[in-house]
């Protein structure tokens, strides 16, 4: 079955730091993947999207690469800032599903001052 | 230009009650989705309509759930004798498009369950 993994289901760094979040799927052909930002208590806000033919997409401090081969996708955050505290979830989409995404469950990423 | 609204923010219903969650999408959305995220897990896929079409329910329990997408007025999702088990966070998200996700999905703050 299809599976998403994104690995430690907590991130802590020093605020100015770069935070590396990942994410991991098996058993899936997606067509696109989709990072998300939730706050407690709020509805996930969309931050980048990246297609299987992308192997990089940029937008102000954040960074995504996309390996399909590896099956896997990174989340930059560089120079780290108390604001960038909250949940971060990956979302897979295939062309037939189009519609309907996967979501992981999240990386709780904590930037300390 | 209103984002998502979903109501109400909190409902809490007792076991055998019905709940109706209401959602309207963006302006000019008219793609709707609804998932559900259980405390201390990810989203999962409900739902997704368009006016007046179920185009995906694959997600949705076979039983006690279902969804509508009216030409007028919002999405609503209406869960029949609620269970404990139902107490979740509903979300709906709306695009314009599926097939032009340059810009993701847009999800309303959501609607928290509660059944007692």
């Amino acid at each position: 079955s299809q599976k998403i993994e994104q690995n430690s289901e907590a991130l802590n760094i020093q605020e100015g730091k770069t935070a590396t979040l990942t994410c991991n799927y098996t058993n899936y052909s997606p067509a696109y993947l989709q990072w998300y930002r939730q706050d407690p208590g709020r509805g996930p806000v969309f931050l980048l999207l990246i297609r299987e033919n992308e192997k990089e997409k940029r937008k102000e401090r954040l960074k995504v690469t996309f390996d399909t081969t590896l099956k896997q996708s990174l989340f930059h955050i560089t120079a780290s800032q108390p604001a960038d505290s909250a949940t971060y979830l990956c979302a897979l989409d295939g062309s037939t599903n189009a519609g309907k995404s996967t979501f992981g469950d999240g990386t709780t990423l904590t930037v300390k001052p | 230009n209103a984002g998502v609204m979903q109501n109400p923010r909190h409902l809490v219903r007792r076991r055998g009650q019905e709940a109706r969650l209401r959602c309207s999408p963006m302006k000019g959305h008219s793609h709707v989705y609804w998932y559900r995220q259980l405390p201390e897990e990810g989203l999962k896929f409900m739902v997704y309509l368009q006016k007046e079409n179920i185009i995906d329910e694959s997600g949705m329990p076979k039983e006690r759930f279902s969804a509508e997408f009216p030409k007028e007025g919002p999405s609503i999702l209406r869960i029949q004798q609620v269970v404990r088990g139902d107490s979740a966070a509903y979300f709906c998200a709306s695009s314009q498009n599926p097939g032009q996700p340059n810009y993701g999905y847009t999800f309303g703050s959501g609607t928290r369950l509660t059944v007692v």
